[in-house]
């Protein structure tokens, strides 16, 4: 069955250092994204991104934060400049639709420490 | 602004049981609704998608309803399995969201031998 594969499953990084994450998506699918979740709290949406560009981006996705497409089968996240509130789980996931019959398929995750 | 609440945070049951779990959203405009199992240090698992069109979906044991109106979902597990211990995610999607979920805290089933 085919699955949302992510790497590295846990990054360790300094603050200050930029990280970039790294997903396939399910490969007929056309919408992406990036969730986050903090240990102990909800799972919170980052960015959404359809035809090479973000449909839309939460307000945690500030500045520090962009997403590429950079072939046909990758989707990163990048983190310019790491700040200890960085530290979460970081899910991609993708759909084959949008809006109502979009079921989003999610990846294992990355679990990010920064120090 | 959308805010999905999900009670009990846990929830412990004996094996056999069938339960279920509730959630609750605020805003009623939605394009659908998910259910997720998360297994600790996971990611998420799809369990069940009902557009907001529906009113149930149904997968193997697992039977989930919708009421729109009343910003309202439940997640049918009938007879349990320790298996089936995990985090039960539901998540919405806004009409006009271009697919943005907005998660529950989840609850946390363990199901007893």
């Amino acid at each position: 069955e085919p699955e949302v594969t992510q790497t590295p499953s846990h990054q360790v990084t300094q603050m200050g250092q930029e990280v970039i994450l790294r997903c396939v998506p399910i490969s007929n699918h056309l919408y992406f994204y990036w969730y986050r979740q903090i240990l102990g709290q909800k799972v919170e949406f980052l960015v959404s991104f359809y035809n090479n560009e973000i449909s839309e981006k939460s307000e945690i996705f500030d500045d520090q934060f962009s997403v590429e497409r950079p072939d046909g089968s990758n989707f990163t996240l990048k983190i310019r400049s790491t700040k200890l509130e960085d530290s979460a789980m970081y899910f991609c996931a993708s759909s084959e639709h949008g809006g109502s019959s979009g079921e989003q398929y999610f990846g294992p995750g990355t679990r990010l420490t920064v120090t | 602004k959308q805010e999905v609440t999900q009670i009990p945070a846990a929830l412990s049951v004996p094996e056999g049981e069938n339960l279920v779990l509730n959630c609750s959203f605020t805003d009623s405009a939605i394009y659908n609704l998910q259910w997720f199992r998360q297994d600790p240090g996971k990611g998420l698992t799809s369990l069940l998608l009902i557009q907001s069109s529906q009113r149930e979906q149904t997968s193997g044991r697992l039977n989930a309803s919708l009421d729109k109106s009343s910003g309202r979902s439940t997640l049918y597990i009938a007879a349990s399995q320790p298996g089936d211990s995990a985090t039960y995610l539901c998540a919405v999607i806004n009409a006009g969201a271009n697919s943005k979920l907005t998660f529950g805290k989840g609850i946390t089933l363990s199901v007893r031998p």
